[in-house]
């Protein structure tokens, strides 16, 4: 069966700091992946999504940036955080099936002091 | 372009009521309509789907939805509210020709049941 890995899971970290936050998915191949943004009261913010090795597409201008080393991974980055980048980050996969679901991680809260 | 209103940012019911929770969708192709449930500093789990063929769809929990194209809605509905049916339940959209598969969210309603 899939799994889908997002860590860490709680991150407090000052302004003006790196930030790496890692998702894996196993038990698939070639997933299409996503990094979601989930502000306090707010609804989902697709923040990158991801086709293969490689492919980023950004869907907002922001602070943050993603990557796809390899086919299963996908990391949101950051080189200086904001106070605004607060907020729940969510990994999610999908099969690439345009009437496939998406498949959510645990999620990652970081708080930026 | 594809987008999501749902009606109510907070909905409180009795439990064993109906629960009622508003989606409206725009949506300029055809659409596929989705129902999350996410609990606490939790991930968000799949409820339903609508893609193609029955307008009337049953999920996990209990729960249904009916897509209605003449209103652009998808309306979620549950015959008896549960206390473990407290949660944030999220509405998504995506077109059927959407590039990359991303799903555009609601904002949410959160879901409480009172004893």
């Amino acid at each position: 069966s899939q799994t889908i890995h997002q860590w860490p899971a709680t991150l407090v970290q000052p302004v003006g700091s790196p930030l790496s936050l890692e998702c894996t998915v196993e038990g698939t191949s070639n997933p299409n992946l996503y990094w979601y943004r989930q502000a306090a009261g707010r609804g989902l913010q697709l923040l990158f999504y991801s086709v293969g090795i490689g492919q980023i597409s950004s869907e907002v201008p922001q602070n943050l940036s993603a990557s796809r080393p390899q086919d299963r991974q996908f990391i949101l980055s950051s080189k200086k955080l904001l106070l605004s980048d607060s907020g729940f980050y969510l990994c999610a996969w999908s099969s690439g099936q345009n009437t496939g679901e998406l498949f959510f991680g645990e999620g990652s809260r970081l708080t930026v002091l | 372009a594809q987008s999501v209103t749902q009606l109510g940012s907070h909905v409180s019911v009795s439990e064993g009521a109906l629960v009622l929770l508003r989606c409206n969708y725009s949506s300029s192709v055809p659409p596929y309509l989705f129902w999350y449930v996410q609990y606490p500093n939790q991930g968000l789990q799949l409820l339903l789907k609508y893609t193609t063929g029955a307008t009337l769809v049953k999920g996990i929990n209990g729960f249904e939805a009916e897509f209605k194209k003449s209103e652009t809605s998808f309306h979620l509905t549950k015959p008896s509210a549960h206390m473990s049916d407290a949660a944030e339940y999220f509405c998504a959209v995506r077109g059927i020709y959407n590039q990359g598969g991303k799903l555009i969210f609601g904002q949410g309603t959160e879901l409480s049941v009172k004893p």
